[in-house]
């Protein structure tokens, strides 16, 4: 079936450095690519999404890109703060397909002070 | 506030209990979804519905039932035939593109 890799499975930067996390999809037709943040005990939140006819997406220290070629996507972090601290998800999906929703096993992120 | 609302936040089952977690939104989504999280992994999904009255279960829905008689809400009832239901559900809800997601409920078998 379609799937959804993600890599690495744990990250650990120091304060103020950046922090990058890819994702390798397999199904072709995927054109949705949103990026979750979930701290501990609580619900993912969407924090940056992109679609297949954009290769890059910037909101504030937070960046996608997208190499449709490559099949792949990643998450950009600049300047990191400990409370970017937490577990980050990415997931693929074809437009109005939510439930098709194939995600990612996720990475956890320190930040080391 | 607008969002996802699920109760209880942490809910002990003894075995052979069936027991139903609650999900309210007032987001005036028409999707809604439920997704298993068992520590360190990733989400799973249990059962979705895109509409009222209808519903699909997802790769993991054995053991599991759910309804949608409201649009609001989407209760899901973990059953006596759930082998393993220790783990962290999360409700969400979406309108096209984006899913949206409740604070998780905490099931635990005693």
């Amino acid at each position: 079936g379609e799937n959804v890799e993600q890599h690495p499975s744990t990250l650990s930067v120091q304060e103020g450095d950046s922090a990058v996390i890819k994702c390798t999809y397999s199904d072709s037709a995927s054109n949705y690519f949103p990026w979750y943040k979930q701290e501990l005990g609580k619900g993912p939140q969407l924090i940056i999404d992109i679609r297949s006819n954009v290769g890059e997406k910037k909101d504030q220290r937070i960046a996608v890109t997208l190499n449709k070629t490559a099949k792949h996507f990643s998450l950009h972090i600049t300047e990191t703060q400990p409370e970017d601290s937490a577990v980050y998800f990415c997931a693929a999906s074809r437009v109005r397909s939510n439930y098709q929703l194939i995600w990612g096993a996720g990475t956890k992120l320190i930040i080391k002070p | 506030d607008g969002g996802i609302t699920q109760s209880p936040k942490y809910l002990f089952r003894k075995e052979g209990q069936n027991v139903t977690l609650s999900c309210e939104q007032n987001l005036n989504h028409d999707a809604m979804y439920w997704y298993r999280q068992d520590p360190g992994q990733g989400l799973r999904l249990i059962y979705y519905s895109q509409i009222v009255n209808d519903f699909q279960k997802g790769d993991i829905a054995e053991g599991y039932s759910v309804s949608r008689e409201k649009k609001e809400s989407f209760p899901l009832t973990v059953t006596s035939a759930q082998k393993n239901p220790t783990a962290f559900y999360l409700c969400a809800s979406s309108n096209g593109n984006t899913i949206y997601f409740g604070e998780g409920s905490w099931l635990t078998v005693v």
